[in-house]
């Protein structure tokens, strides 16, 4: 069975500090790996792809990593900010057939000032 | 994303109550989803649809229904709400061609109270 595990459940840092998220998944093939925003009370927003092929994407302070050979992804949030209070999750994609998506649990950051 | 709306935002209903949920979206995208998410338990696949003939059951589709009456709008309903139905429902859609790989879309959410 396809599965996505997040770590930690839940973090707390204060505002500039950075952080990494974790996420390790058993779905196969692999195609591409997400990793998503959700504001409170809204939908989740894409914030990075990578494929097989890719080991670091970034976009402005979010870095995503993949260890396609481990199965594993982080993302890592640089200086933060309290904007960055949000859910993030992280959602694995397997090649062929219907590309239904599977998500993670997701990770709860808060960033206190 | 206001490309991707739902109706109503918010309700409340009683047991036993038939509730419609209304998605539409102007993306122009053949695929969409329904989810349900609860704290601590993430994103869960209700129905599916990859086109208008085309429906699917997700992982908990016990208790829902849904309709596709065009590309562009989605409907979740449940014939008999229960309590434990009380949840933030999302409406998603997706293009699996092109450069995106199918990166889903998301509509703002509908929190439903079954009482």
């Amino acid at each position: 069975k396809n599965q996505v595990e997040q770590s930690p459940q839940s973090l707390i840092i204060l505002e500039g500090k950075n952080c990494t998220l974790q996420c390790n998944y058993t779905v196969s093939p692999f195609s591409n790996l997400r990793w998503y925003k959700q504001d409170t009370g809204r939908g989740p927003v894409s914030l990075t792809i990578m494929t097989f092929s890719e080991n670091t994407k970034s976009n402005g302070r979010y870095t995503a990593t993949l260890d396609a050979d481990t199965k594993q992804s982080s993302l890592h949030i640089t200086a933060s900010q309290l904007s960055d209070s949000a859910s993030y999750i992280c959602v694995v994609s397997a090649s062929g057939g219907s590309y239904i998506p599977t998500f993670g649990r997701g990770t709860s950051l808060i960033v206190h000032p | 994303d206001a490309d991707v709306t739902q109706t109503p935002r918010n309700r409340i209903t009683k047991t036993g109550k038939r509730i419609m949920l209304e998605c539409s979206q102007t993306k122009g995208h053949d695929r969409m989803y329904w989810y349900r998410q609860d704290p601590g338990l993430g994103l869960r696949l209700i129905y599916y649809s990859f086109d208008v003939k085309d429906i699917n059951k997700g992982e908990i589709s016990d208790g829902y229904s849904v309709s596709r009456q065009a590309q562009a709008k989605f409907s979740l309903s449940l014939e008999s709400a229960i309590p434990n139905q009380t949840a933030l429902y999302f409406c998603a859609t997706s293009d699996p061609t092109g450069l995106v790989y199918n990166e889903q879309f998301f509509g703002p959410g509908t929190r439903l109270t079954v009482l």
